[in-house]
Protein backbone atom coordinates (compact mmCIF):
# COMPACT_ATOMS: atom_id res chain seq x y z
CA UNK A 1 0.00 0.00 0.00
CA UNK A 2 1.15 3.64 -0.85
CA UNK A 3 1.83 5.49 2.58
CA UNK A 4 1.98 8.99 2.37
CA UNK A 5 3.38 10.51 5.87
CA UNK A 6 2.63 13.73 7.55
CA UNK A 7 4.71 14.80 10.43
CA UNK A 8 1.79 16.74 12.67
CA UNK A 9 -1.61 15.47 12.67
CA UNK A 10 -2.07 18.80 14.90
CA UNK A 11 0.05 22.06 15.14
CA UNK A 12 -0.66 25.32 16.86
CA UNK A 13 1.33 28.04 15.44
CA UNK A 14 1.82 32.00 16.45
CA UNK A 15 1.65 34.55 13.83
CA UNK A 16 4.60 35.79 12.44
CA UNK A 17 6.39 32.51 12.84
CA UNK A 18 8.00 30.30 10.02
CA UNK A 19 6.22 27.34 9.92
CA UNK A 20 7.52 23.72 8.28
CA UNK A 21 5.14 20.81 7.44
CA UNK A 22 7.06 17.56 6.18
CA UNK A 23 5.92 15.18 4.05
CA UNK A 24 7.36 11.90 3.11
CA UNK A 25 5.73 8.92 0.80
CA UNK A 26 6.97 5.12 0.48
CA UNK A 27 6.32 4.36 -3.19
CA UNK A 28 9.17 6.22 -5.13
CA UNK A 29 6.79 8.67 -6.65
CA UNK A 30 7.92 10.84 -9.22
CA UNK A 31 5.48 13.99 -8.42
CA UNK A 32 4.29 15.41 -4.41
CA UNK A 33 1.81 18.00 -4.20
CA UNK A 34 0.77 20.26 -1.40
CA UNK A 35 -3.10 21.26 -0.79
CA UNK A 36 -4.62 23.49 1.48
CA UNK A 37 -8.70 21.84 2.48
CA UNK A 38 -11.45 24.81 4.02
CA UNK A 39 -14.73 24.00 3.92
CA UNK A 40 -16.58 24.87 1.09
CA UNK A 41 -13.66 25.90 -0.64
CA UNK A 42 -12.78 22.32 -1.27
CA UNK A 43 -8.85 21.11 -2.08
CA UNK A 44 -6.89 24.10 -3.66
CA UNK A 45 -3.17 23.40 -4.77
CA UNK A 46 -0.46 25.58 -3.20
CA UNK A 47 2.45 23.54 -4.93
CA UNK A 48 3.43 20.85 -6.60
CA UNK A 49 7.13 19.08 -7.92
CA UNK A 50 7.39 16.54 -10.24
CA UNK A 51 11.27 15.66 -9.23
CA UNK A 52 13.95 16.37 -7.11
CA UNK A 53 14.53 20.32 -6.86
CA UNK A 54 11.83 21.20 -8.99
CA UNK A 55 8.59 22.93 -8.11
CA UNK A 56 5.29 24.88 -9.72
CA UNK A 57 3.41 27.08 -7.92
CA UNK A 58 -0.42 25.70 -8.35
CA UNK A 59 -3.12 27.79 -7.75
CA UNK A 60 -2.76 29.97 -3.92
CA UNK A 61 1.28 29.90 -3.50
CA UNK A 62 1.46 33.32 -1.86
CA UNK A 63 2.73 33.09 1.60
CA UNK A 64 4.12 29.85 1.00
CA UNK A 65 7.36 27.97 -0.34
CA UNK A 66 8.24 24.50 -0.55
CA UNK A 67 11.25 22.23 -0.88
CA UNK A 68 12.06 18.94 -2.30
CA UNK A 69 15.41 18.35 -1.48
CA UNK A 70 15.06 14.34 -1.74
CA UNK A 71 12.75 12.20 -3.68
CA UNK A 72 10.44 10.89 -0.68
CA UNK A 73 10.34 13.67 1.40
CA UNK A 74 8.34 17.45 0.50
CA UNK A 75 8.13 20.42 2.28
CA UNK A 76 5.68 22.96 2.92
CA UNK A 77 7.07 26.57 4.88
CA UNK A 78 4.80 29.20 5.57
CA UNK A 79 7.57 31.99 5.48
CA UNK A 80 5.54 34.28 8.29
CA UNK A 81 2.22 32.56 9.39
CA UNK A 82 -1.17 34.90 9.42
CA UNK A 83 -4.23 33.73 11.04
CA UNK A 84 -5.59 33.32 7.27
CA UNK A 85 -3.45 30.49 6.82
CA UNK A 86 -5.39 27.83 9.62
CA UNK A 87 -6.25 25.05 7.92
CA UNK A 88 -6.11 21.23 7.02
CA UNK A 89 -3.02 20.95 4.88
CA UNK A 90 -2.91 17.55 2.75
CA UNK A 91 0.29 16.16 1.03
CA UNK A 92 -0.28 14.04 -1.91
CA UNK A 93 1.94 11.81 -4.27
CA UNK A 94 1.60 10.34 -7.45
CA UNK A 95 3.19 8.41 -10.04
CA UNK A 96 3.88 9.49 -13.58
CA UNK A 97 2.31 8.56 -16.07
CA UNK A 98 3.24 8.06 -20.17
CA UNK A 99 0.40 10.76 -20.95
CA UNK A 100 -1.12 11.64 -17.52
CA UNK A 101 -0.07 11.07 -14.39
CA UNK A 102 -1.64 8.46 -12.17
CA UNK A 103 -3.91 9.35 -9.44
CA UNK A 104 -2.83 11.03 -6.45
CA UNK A 105 -2.02 9.11 -2.86
CA UNK A 106 -3.40 11.58 0.38
CA UNK A 107 -1.81 11.86 3.81
CA UNK A 108 -3.47 11.80 6.74
CA UNK A 109 -3.25 16.30 6.63
CA UNK A 110 -1.97 18.59 9.61
CA UNK A 111 -4.75 20.77 11.09
CA UNK A 112 -2.69 24.12 11.80
CA UNK A 113 -4.42 26.57 13.69
CA UNK A 114 -2.74 29.95 13.95
CA UNK A 115 -3.05 32.11 16.83
CA UNK B 1 -17.79 28.31 -14.68
CA UNK B 2 -15.74 25.51 -12.49
CA UNK B 3 -13.98 22.72 -13.83
CA UNK B 4 -15.81 20.14 -11.56
CA UNK B 5 -18.78 20.51 -10.44
CA UNK B 6 -20.36 18.15 -7.30
CA UNK B 7 -23.67 18.84 -4.96
CA UNK B 8 -22.49 19.07 -1.28
CA UNK B 9 -25.34 17.41 -0.62
CA UNK B 10 -25.65 16.50 2.82
CA UNK B 11 -27.18 12.87 1.99
CA UNK B 12 -28.69 10.97 4.58
CA UNK B 13 -29.71 7.52 3.44
CA UNK B 14 -31.14 4.29 5.69
CA UNK B 15 -28.80 1.57 6.05
CA UNK B 16 -29.14 -1.10 2.84
CA UNK B 17 -30.05 1.83 0.38
CA UNK B 18 -28.48 2.42 -3.08
CA UNK B 19 -26.49 5.69 -2.82
CA UNK B 20 -26.01 7.52 -6.11
CA UNK B 21 -22.93 10.49 -6.16
CA UNK B 22 -22.74 12.41 -8.86
CA UNK B 23 -19.97 15.18 -10.60
CA UNK B 24 -20.24 16.71 -13.94
CA UNK B 25 -17.08 18.50 -15.96
CA UNK B 26 -16.20 20.37 -18.32
CA UNK B 27 -13.15 19.72 -20.06
CA UNK B 28 -13.29 17.35 -22.65
CA UNK B 29 -9.86 16.53 -22.22
CA UNK B 30 -10.35 14.76 -18.85
CA UNK B 31 -8.38 11.28 -18.51
CA UNK B 32 -7.96 9.57 -15.36
CA UNK B 33 -11.44 9.44 -13.48
CA UNK B 34 -11.43 8.92 -9.72
CA UNK B 35 -13.59 8.93 -6.32
CA UNK B 36 -12.18 9.80 -2.81
CA UNK B 37 -13.67 8.92 0.65
CA UNK B 38 -13.23 11.23 3.55
CA UNK B 39 -13.87 10.34 7.06
CA UNK B 40 -13.71 13.29 9.53
CA UNK B 41 -10.45 14.57 10.34
CA UNK B 42 -8.54 12.06 7.84
CA UNK B 43 -7.02 12.60 4.33
CA UNK B 44 -8.77 11.51 1.58
CA UNK B 45 -8.64 7.77 0.40
CA UNK B 46 -8.27 6.77 -2.89
CA UNK B 47 -11.58 4.50 -3.48
CA UNK B 48 -11.96 3.72 -7.41
CA UNK B 49 -10.13 5.26 -10.33
CA UNK B 50 -10.73 4.65 -13.78
CA UNK B 51 -9.47 5.59 -17.72
CA UNK B 52 -11.92 5.14 -19.74
CA UNK B 53 -15.80 5.26 -20.05
CA UNK B 54 -18.46 2.63 -18.95
CA UNK B 55 -18.45 0.88 -15.72
CA UNK B 56 -16.03 0.02 -12.94
CA UNK B 57 -16.83 -2.76 -9.92
CA UNK B 58 -14.70 -2.84 -6.50
CA UNK B 59 -17.27 -5.19 -4.67
CA UNK B 60 -20.39 -2.65 -3.19
CA UNK B 61 -18.83 -0.09 -5.36
CA UNK B 62 -19.50 0.80 -8.75
CA UNK B 63 -17.99 3.90 -10.75
CA UNK B 64 -19.37 4.85 -14.05
CA UNK B 65 -18.00 7.37 -16.38
CA UNK B 66 -20.43 8.84 -19.08
CA UNK B 67 -18.16 11.11 -21.19
CA UNK B 68 -20.03 12.39 -23.80
CA UNK B 69 -22.28 13.52 -21.18
CA UNK B 70 -19.53 14.99 -19.02
CA UNK B 71 -20.77 12.98 -16.35
CA UNK B 72 -19.41 10.13 -13.57
CA UNK B 73 -21.25 8.34 -10.85
CA UNK B 74 -20.48 6.67 -7.79
CA UNK B 75 -23.28 3.94 -6.95
CA UNK B 76 -22.91 2.59 -3.35
CA UNK B 77 -25.29 -0.65 -2.88
CA UNK B 78 -26.01 -2.52 0.44
CA UNK B 79 -24.97 0.75 1.81
CA UNK B 80 -23.34 0.74 5.80
CA UNK B 81 -23.06 3.22 8.26
CA UNK B 82 -18.91 2.80 7.70
CA UNK B 83 -19.72 4.32 4.72
CA UNK B 84 -20.18 7.55 6.30
CA UNK B 85 -18.15 10.02 4.91
CA UNK B 86 -17.55 12.39 2.87
CA UNK B 87 -17.12 11.57 -0.93
CA UNK B 88 -14.64 13.47 -3.62
CA UNK B 89 -14.85 13.28 -7.42
CA UNK B 90 -11.26 13.72 -9.17
CA UNK B 91 -10.28 13.83 -12.80
CA UNK B 92 -7.01 15.01 -14.21
CA UNK B 93 -5.50 15.69 -17.89
CA UNK B 94 -1.58 16.07 -17.94
CA UNK B 95 -0.24 17.21 -14.48
CA UNK B 96 -3.52 18.97 -13.72
CA UNK B 97 -5.85 17.33 -11.45
CA UNK B 98 -9.26 18.49 -10.61
CA UNK B 99 -11.54 18.10 -7.53
CA UNK B 100 -15.07 18.50 -6.44
CA UNK B 101 -16.25 19.95 -3.69
CA UNK B 102 -17.17 16.94 -1.68
CA UNK B 103 -20.46 14.89 -1.07
CA UNK B 104 -21.20 14.53 2.70
CA UNK B 105 -22.63 10.80 3.25
CA UNK B 106 -24.75 9.71 5.89
CA UNK B 107 -25.97 6.24 6.42
CA UNK B 108 -28.18 5.62 8.98
CA UNK B 109 -28.63 2.32 10.76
Amino acid sequence: DVKVTQSSRYLVKRTGEKVFLECVQDMDHENMFWYRQDPGLGLRLIYFSYDVKMKEKGDIPEGYSVSREKKERFSLILESASTNQTSMYLCASSRQGARSNQPQHFGDGTRLSIL
Amino acid sequence: QKEVEQDPGPLSVPEGAIVSLNCTYSNSAFQYFMWYRQYSRKGPELLMYTYSSGNKEDGRFTAQVDKSSKYISLFIRDSQPSDSATYLCAMNTGNQFYFGTGTSLTVIP
